[in-house]
């Protein structure tokens, strides 16, 4: 079965600390890998997404995630964070043909000023 | 935990016929919930935001005659896709906000084929 793992569900951190949440995944065939963040009231906006090439993904607003598809992972990075960052995370991955998308259960990151 | 449970998780429709898509919230109130819509090798699309009572805020581009939705109770959201069109087929999916949520809860997902 499809299914996206964030094993972090709350992540506290103080402002210019360094971020890593993780992501794995269990998909069969080509997978297609995304990362969203939600600022709180808001909707979901992509931070970055993976279809090919260069497994290193640099994405909006400093974060960048790597593609290790020995590991089936794709974990989201940011050098140093800043207050706001707080937000929830969230890794998804579809198919190849993009017929379903699979979410993450979520990180919830707060950054202390 | 949260738990959204959206229904059905795959549907096949003729062109001309509509669809109903729902999401419920199993044990919390969902006071605002998010409907977006997948295209293939796109991310996510918001296509719109209601909230439990009122009427829902469609973002633009949306047909809000065609894409109606209903959040009538705080456990129940639809979407219904009127008169649906091969160009409709897409994979849609929930968000739910509410009281006592862990931050933001999604649903499963529905694929939509039209034919």
């Amino acid at each position: 079965a499809q299914s996206v793992s964030q094993h972090n569900h709350h992540v506290i951190l103080s402002e210019a600390a360094s971020l890593e949440l993780g992501c794995n995944y269990s998909y069969g065939g080509t997978v297609n890998l995304f990362w969203y963040v939600q600022y709180p009231g808001q909707h979901l906006q992509l931070l970055l997404k993976y279809f090919s090439g260069d497994p290193l993904v640099k994405g909006i607003k400093g974060f960048e995630a790597e593609f290790i598809k020995s590991k089936f992972s794709f974990n989201l990075r940011k050098p140093s964070v800043q207050w706001s960052d707080t937000a929830e995370y969230f890794c998804a991955a579809s198919n190849n043909a993009g017929n379903m998308l699979t979410f993450g259960g979520g990180t919830r990151l707060m950054v202390k000023p | 935990g949260a738990v959204v449970s959206q229904h059905p998780s795959r549907v096949i429709c003729k062109s001309g016929t509509s669809v109903k898509i729902e999401c419920r919230s199993l044990d919390f109130q969902a006071t605002t919930m998010f409907w977006y819509r997948q295209f293939p090798k796109q991310s996510l699309m918001l296509m719109a935001t209601s909230n439990e009572g009122s009427k829902a805020t469609y973002e633009q581009g949306v047909e809000k005659d065609k894409f109606l939705i209903n959040h009538a109770s705080l456990t129940l959201s639809t979407l219904t896709v009127t008169s649906a069109h091969p160009e409709d087929s897409s994979f849609y999916i929930c968000s739910a906000l509410g009281q006592g949520a862990h931050g933001y809860t999604f649903g499963s997902g529905t694929r939509l084929t039209v034919v």
